[in-house]
């Protein structure tokens, strides 16, 4: 079965910052590949996900993810964070086979200092 | 409005009790899932299922059982509870095995068992 890791557990920036967290899968498979993110005391919310075509994709709120195959990576970008980005961000792998299920890393934490 | 409905949203539960968390979509998906999130730990899968009439172990499936008698319903039982399984659950849905594999989610059920 596919695991996803995420490196980062707690991201403190100031707002105007510039935001990177990563992600990485282990899998051979096609995947498909999401970033969600729960806002405090809220459910998970769909921020983006990569299914086929340019491996760029941007989502709500001006967040952005590349997918490198040859990496394995699914990284989350923001070129400006806002205090209100302050949440935690989920990354996530469905595998088409054998199950079809779907996968999530652990979080990371993000605090935006106003 | 359409969605995925929960219940209860918080129980306290003495340990060796049993305890069946509901969730009910209405969005006529195929496949539903069943998460327990934990500090540090994420989103971990419990259960799935792809289809009605059909059911799957995840990452983390002791101690839990699930049924799939119709396409809306898919519960959740503790046979009998410890306090390992205290935590936030959440039940998500989407909408077929083919399709680019976006989760909806409910807004959680929070279970202690003491």
């Amino acid at each position: 079965a596919q695991s996803v890791s995420q490196h980062n557990h707690h991201v403190i920036l100031s707002e105007a910052a510039s935001l990177e967290l990563g992600c990485n899968y282990s899998y051979g498979g096609t995947v498909n590949l999401f970033w969600y993110v729960q806002y405090p005391g809220q459910h998970l919310q769909l921020l983006l996900k990569y299914f086929s075509g340019d491996p760029l994709v941007k989502g709500i709120k001006g967040f952005e993810a590349e997918f490198i195959k040859s990496k394995f990576s699914f990284n989350l970008r923001k070129p400006s964070v806002q205090w209100s980005d302050t949440a935690e961000y989920f990354c996530a792998v469905n595998a088409l086979f054998p199950n079809n299920d779907m996968r999530f890393g652990a979080g990371t934490r993000l605090t935006v200092k106003p | 409005i359409a969605g995925i409905t929960q219940a209860p949203t918080s129980q306290i539960l003495a340990a060796g009790r049993r305890m069946t968390l509901r969730c009910t979509q209405d969005m006529r998906h195929n496949a539903m899932y069943w998460y327990r999130q934990d500090l540090g730990l994420g989103l971990r899968l419990i259960h799935y299922s792809n289809t009605a009439g059909t059911t799957g172990k995840g990452e983390v499936p002791d101690g839990y059982s699930v049924s799939r008698a119709n396409t809306d319903d898919f519960p959740l039982t503790l046979a009998s509870a410890v306090p390992s399984q205290t935590s936030v659950y959440f039940c998500a849905s989407r909408a077929s095995v083919g399709d680019t594999g976006e989760l909806f989610f409910g807004e959680g059920s929070r279970l202690t068992v003491l």
